[in-house]
């Protein structure tokens, strides 16, 4: 089956520790996305890819990282310097590039700062 | 101003009414409209996809789009306690590369 998986489904932050948020399709898309969602904020644009090798800072890109090293993988990594990491975090695909195509997303995963 | 602009609710309707979801975009160059659902503590699934102007049906969803008036909303027809979700309006504009931009989503509650 085609499709995008996070990993892990939850994920728990100690105070100025980095964490790596997985993120993996097997649709051949060339565009994935990672989005933040808070409580009534709807999602909200950290970092994005649309093509190998290449990735440009969202709307609120401070305290994140990825690479785009293949182009089934798009990590995230929340940095100590992200000073509000609790959140819900998807991560997306789409052939990109293009109006009339949809985002794929991933199941999610919930950090929690502990 | 947002560039997608939804009511938050929550939005509350009686089962088998219908129910109105509004939405509103600011890029007047945008191109393709979504409806994603997302339940609680799952992710945005897709239900309706529009292009062009006027009504597109699929089952019980009926999205509309007028590019003039920049408005978007969805209709959902006999809503069922089983729609009670959040619903997200997406917008994929040539100015954003196509990037999917989002609205903040609105809570529908549909009461037996």
């Amino acid at each position: 089956d085609g499709g995008i998986t996070q990993s892990p489904k939850y994920l728990f932050r100690k105070e100025g520790q980095n964490v790596t948020l997985s993120c993996e399709q097997n649709l051949n898309h060339d565009a994935m996305y990672w989005y933040r969602q808070d409580p009534g904020q709807g999602l909200r644009l950290i970092y994005y890819s649309q093509i190998v090798n290449d990735f440009q800072k969202g709307d609120i890109a401070e305290g994140y990282s990825v690479s785009r090293e293949k182009k089934e993988s798009f990590p995230l990594t929340v940095t100590s310097a992200q000073k509000n990491p609790t959140a819900f975090y998807l991560c997306a695909s789409s052939i990109g590039g293009q109006a009339n195509t949809e985002a794929f997303f991933g199941q999610g995963t919930r950090l929690t700062v502990v | 101003q947002k560039e997608v602009e939804q009511n938050s609710g929550p939005l509350s309707v009686p089962e088998g009414a219908i129910a109105s979801l509004n939405c509103t975009y600011s890029d007047r160059g945008s191109q393709s409209f979504f409806w994603y659902r997302q339940y609680s503590g799952k992710s945005p699934e897709l239900i309706m996809s529009i292009y062009s102007n006027g009504d597109k049906e699929d089952g019980r969803f009926t999205a509309q789009l007028n590019k003039a008036s920049q408005y978007v909303p969805l209709l959902i027809r006999d809503s069922q306690p089983s729609d009670s979700a959040t619903y997200l309006c997406a917008v994929n504009t040539p100015a954003r590369s196509y990037i999917p931009t989002f609205g903040r989503g609105t809570s529908l509650i549909v009461h037996p």
